[in-house]
């Protein structure tokens, strides 16, 4: 059971889009930057999202991020084949001293 | 450009040992941490710990503790994460991945994971 909590699996159809939330505690996402990471099958993880609601170079600008209180959520619009992944939400708990990844979210475009 | 390089695969019997490398190029090994993430198969990202190559200081998940090691070859720019008393829960996939900054930031660059079979 993950610390971070995350929706086991989204769908949409192409070119639609598609939220993911990630919801933790004051400790870890309440105080700390949140980061969003894709992995697609069969490959490593990939940072799509770094301090909430950045992207880094390369990364469409249909991705975006956001944070609020306790919780952080995904957006990707304009959905494509191969947007189809595994998507973590990640933070730090300050309290544990402990790097957090939620238990991931499979996104199937339809 | 930045690379992570792990290690090739491993296959090791219940109770054994394994260490794997991740060797880095392509910017200044001790101005980041390494950490290292366990995925097993079919299953999500968990964290293992971590290590600061600057003065080997190293944090452990609490699920890990006692049984990783995780250090870093400032001579060599490769980072270590060893593995004791394997069972077969730890038949995953192992990835290094450093960080964008400071301690709590996030990862910006990943190995391709290293594959440990634990089988007897």
């Amino acid at each position: 059971q993950s610390v971070l909590t995350q929706p086991p699996s989204v769908s949409a159809a192409p070119g639609q889009q598609v939220t993911i939330s990630c919801s933790g505690s004051i400790s870890n996402i309440g105080n700390n930057y949140v980061s969003w990471y894709q992995q697609l099958p069969g490959t490593a993880p990939k940072l799509l999202i770094y301090e909430n609601n950045k992207r880094p170079s390369g990364i469409p600008d249909r991705f975006s991020g956001s944070k609020s209180g306790t919780s952080a959520t995904l957006g990707i619009t304009g959905l494509q084949t191969g947007d189809e992944a595994d998507y973590y939400c990640g933070t730090w708990d300050s309290s544990l001293s402990a790097r957090l990844f939620g238990g991931g979210t499979k996104l199937t475009v339809l | 450009e930045v690379q992570l390089v792990q290690s090739g695969a491993e296959v090791k019997k219940p109770g054994a040992t394994v260490k794997i490398s991740c060797k880095v190029s392509g910017y200044t090994f001790t101005d980041y941490y390494m950490h290292w993430v366990q995925q097993a198969p079919g299953k999500g990202l968990e964290w293992m710990g971590l290590v600061d190559p600057e003065d080997g200081e190293a944090y452990y998940a609490e699920n890990f503790q006692g049984r990783v090691s995780i250090t870093a070859d400032t001579s060599t720019d490769t980072a270590y994460m060893e593995l004791n008393s394997l069972r077969s829960e730890d038949t995953a996939v192992y990835y290094c991945a450093k960080t964008r900054g400071g301690l709590p930031t996030s990862l910006d660059y990943w190995g391709h994971g290293t594959l440990v079979t634990v089988s007897s």
